[in-house]
């Protein structure tokens, strides 16, 4: 059974980082190119970043320059480092395996951006 | 950048009537590649349709859907209490970018 299971969000001040991790299993995840996708409330889903097989980043405009993502095979891991978080940041943040369109999604986790 | 625009905003219908959603693309989706969503409160996402036109591994067929270039369709049969949620539409390539969504209410 496939399962993608994100850890690390939470209350950051302005200006603030967290670290986003996604456990994958059920699958081989070296296989799969890997996408953040985040959901404000009551908006729909927004892809935020992806990398791929091969370890090519990909980010929308909104968040270049203060977010990383990669990914640790050995680890069947996916991370999403997030830097000078901004109010307009705040989000569920999914995992989520691309494989025929966004197959698999994890359950989310909550990043709130407030002083 | 690509455009989504869902219709209607909302659906009120009852069980065992017949849902048509409607996903306009500002550009040609090339390869058809558009997707359809349901998403229950408080859940991820679930993939009903992948290339416009083929169901997600477990989807039951009262769920289809069809279109090319920059329309596209999803139509839910025998509707049911449980198909309450919210659809979105998704050109899942280049930018990935998500529609607006349509609620769908089953009294």
């Amino acid at each position: 059974e496939v399962q993608l299971v994100e850890s690390g969000g939470g209350l950051v001040q302005p200006g603030g980082s967290l670290r986003l991790s996604c456990a994958a299993s059920g699958f081989t995840f070296s296989d799969h190119a890997m996408h953040w996708v985040r959901q404000a409330p009551g908006k729909s889903p927004e892809y935020v970043s992806s990398i791929g097989k091969s370890g090519d980043t990909y980010y929308i405009n909104a968040v270049k320059g203060r977010f990383t993502v990669s990914r640790d095979n050995s680890k069947n891991t996916l991370y999403l480092q997030m830097g000078s978080l901004k109010p307009e940041d705040m989000a569920v943040y999914y995992c989520v395996r691309r494989y025929n369109a966004y197959d698999y999604w994890g359950q989310g986790t909550l990043v709130t951006v407030s002083s | 950048e690509i455009v989504l625009t869902q219709s209607p905003g909302t659906l009120s219908l009852s069980p065992g009537e017949r849902a048509t959603l409607s996903c306009r693309v500002s550009q040609t989706v090339s390869n058809d590649y558009l997707a359809w969503y349901q998403q229950k409160r408080g859940q991820p996402p679930r993939l009903l349709i992948y290339g416009a036109s083929f169901r997600a591994t477990g989807i039951p067929d009262k769920f289809s859907g069809s279109g090319s270039g920059t329309d596209f369709t999803l139509t839910i049969s025998r509707l049911e209490p449980e198909d309450s949620a919210v659809y979105f539409c998704q050109h899942h390539s280049l930018s990935f970018t998500f529609g607006p969504g349509t609620k769908v209410d089953i009294k």
